[in-house]
């Protein structure tokens, strides 16, 4: 049961260009959404996250929306940097009651590539 | 630098052994999850401590327990490893433990081999 989606595997864009990387959540219980991101042989590192009540989070060139009617947001990265390559994961977690409290759910993840 | 220590970097060891993955959590942070990643499953939730006592429990396995000790550090002891066993293992901490709404921040992960 795969509760949070990243449909697409992988992602290549041009040094400059806009990065939009997608994600899609299929539990309604779900009220905090996050994104990490994560190079070979690391951990994942935080990113960006956002609450069920916003539906918009910006910190500086990242930028993290959310729709709540279609279960699904998407991260922005304008522009996008060779740096920027790495694995994009988006997580979910639900409130206090819920079984998907004090837990985080992960996408499989995409391959973001930023050519110089 | 996550503030999240994990140990050891790497474990090699054979089917039927017991092994024991330690995380030290950021300074301040009372909860402490351990998190299993694996080629074909992904990052997969296991277990959540929150100042000592068991929070939150995911598909751990029954071969697997952890444990947080008073001064926050927490152990993950898997047990009559398999093959299958094989998987990076992530530590994240938090500030608190109550709300959906604060960061988790991971360790660098301990790589367990079975063979």
């Amino acid at each position: 049961d795969q509760q949070v989606k990243q449909n697409s595997p992988s992602l290549s864009v041009q040094e400059g260009r806009i990065s939009i990387l997608n994600c899609d959540y299929t539990n309604s219980m779900f009220d905090y959404f996050l994104w990490y991101k994560k190079y070979p042989a690391e951990g994942p590192t935080f990113l960006i996250s956002i609450s069920s009540i916003k539906d918009k989070n910006e910190d500086g060139r990242f930028t993290v929306f959310l729709n709540k009617s279609a279960k699904h947001l998407s991260l922005h990265i304008v522009p996008s940097q060779p740096g920027d390559s790495a694995v994009y994961f988006c997580a979910a977690s639900g409130s206090a009651g819920g079984t998907s409290y004090g837990k985080l759910t992960f996408g499989q993840g995409t391959i973001l590539t930023v050519h110089p | 630098d996550s503030g999240v220590t994990q140990t050891p970097k790497h474990l090699i060891t054979a089917t039927g052994q017991r092994v024991t993955l330690r995380c030290s959590p950021r300074s301040g942070d009372l909860s402490v999850y351990w998190y299993q990643q694996s080629l074909d499953q992904g990052l997969q939730f296991l277990i959540q401590y929150y100042n000592g006592e068991e929070r939150a429990k995911g598909n751990i396995l029954e071969r697997f327990s952890a444990q947080q000790f008073p001064d926050l550090h927490s152990e993950l002891n898997l047990s009559s490893l398999e093959l299958g066993d094989s998987a990076l293992y992530f530590c994240a901490s938090s500030r608190q433990g109550f709300s959906s709404s604060y960061e988790q921040y991971f360790g660098p992960g301990t790589r367990l081999t079975v063979t």
